[in-house]
């Protein structure tokens, strides 16, 4: 079976560093996503790994490893507008997104 | 035009209406998407045009019925639906279905069924 594990909600406080990780088990796998999404909007595009090792884009960084099946999204200085929800999504063998639960991350002041 | 719209943004029915949901994109996107996500729940993928013409249909019961009238629009035709089609039906379009592509998503419409 398709599997996508994530943290269901993790804590952090303004100013500081976030990783949020994400295992995966595929039939296949064609890359990985990174969505933000808002409560009651739609997800947005944050980030895209098909190689091995780290992409950095301004305060978000995405990291990949296809031989764990693992990668994690940084958030640093985080901004309160960071809370969210963010979504993990592998690209499976068919090209079909397969989605994880989400990590609803909670920013403190 | 980078952006996916949805309308109605809100919607209530009840279980014996017909509502339509419409999605709309003008970026050349040759696939279409349609998501239903409840809440605290990741998207469940309902339907993939690609070209106008449907893909993909994840095993979604009758009373949805996806259309694609052209390249830039597409339908989702509800009828007779139950209180637990209540969610929030995402539309996405990419640039093709059958390579990687980043999806980009409309704001949704959240459905009520009474």
């Amino acid at each position: 079976g398709q599997n996508i594990d994530q943290p269901t909600e993790m804590t952090a406080t303004e100013g500081a560093i976030v990783q949020i990780n994400c295992t995966y088990q595929t039939s296949g796998f064609n890359g990985l996503f990174w969505y933000q999404q808002h409560a009651g909007e739609a997800p947005t595009f944050l980030s895209y790994n098909v190689l091995d090792g780290l992409e950095e884009k301004g305060r978000f960084s995405s990291f990949l490893s296809r031989s764990k099946g693992y990668s994690y999204l940084l958030l640093k200085e985080l901004q309160m507008k960071d809370s969210a929800s963010y979504l993990c999504a592998v690209v499976d063998s068919n090209y079909q997104l397969i989605w994880g639960a989400g990590t609803k991350l909670i920013i403190k002041p | 035009d980078t952006e996916v719209t949805q309308t109605p943004k809100h919607l209530v029915m009840g279980m014996t209406n017909k509502k339509s949901l419409k999605c709309e994109q003008h970026m050349g996107h040759r696939a279409m998407y349609w998501y239903k996500q409840k809440a605290k729940k990741p998207p469940e993928l309902m339907f993939v045009y690609s070209y106008e013409k449907l893909s993909i249909n994840e095993s979604v019961p009758s009373r949805f019925s996806p259309e694609c009238p052209n390249s830039s629009l597409l339908n989702l035709h509800l009828h007779a639906l139950q209180p637990e089609d209540s969610a929030l039906y995402l539309c996405a379009s990419s640039q093709g279905s059958s390579d990687i592509n980043e999806q980009f998503f409309g704001p949704g419409t959240r459905l009520t069924v009474l």
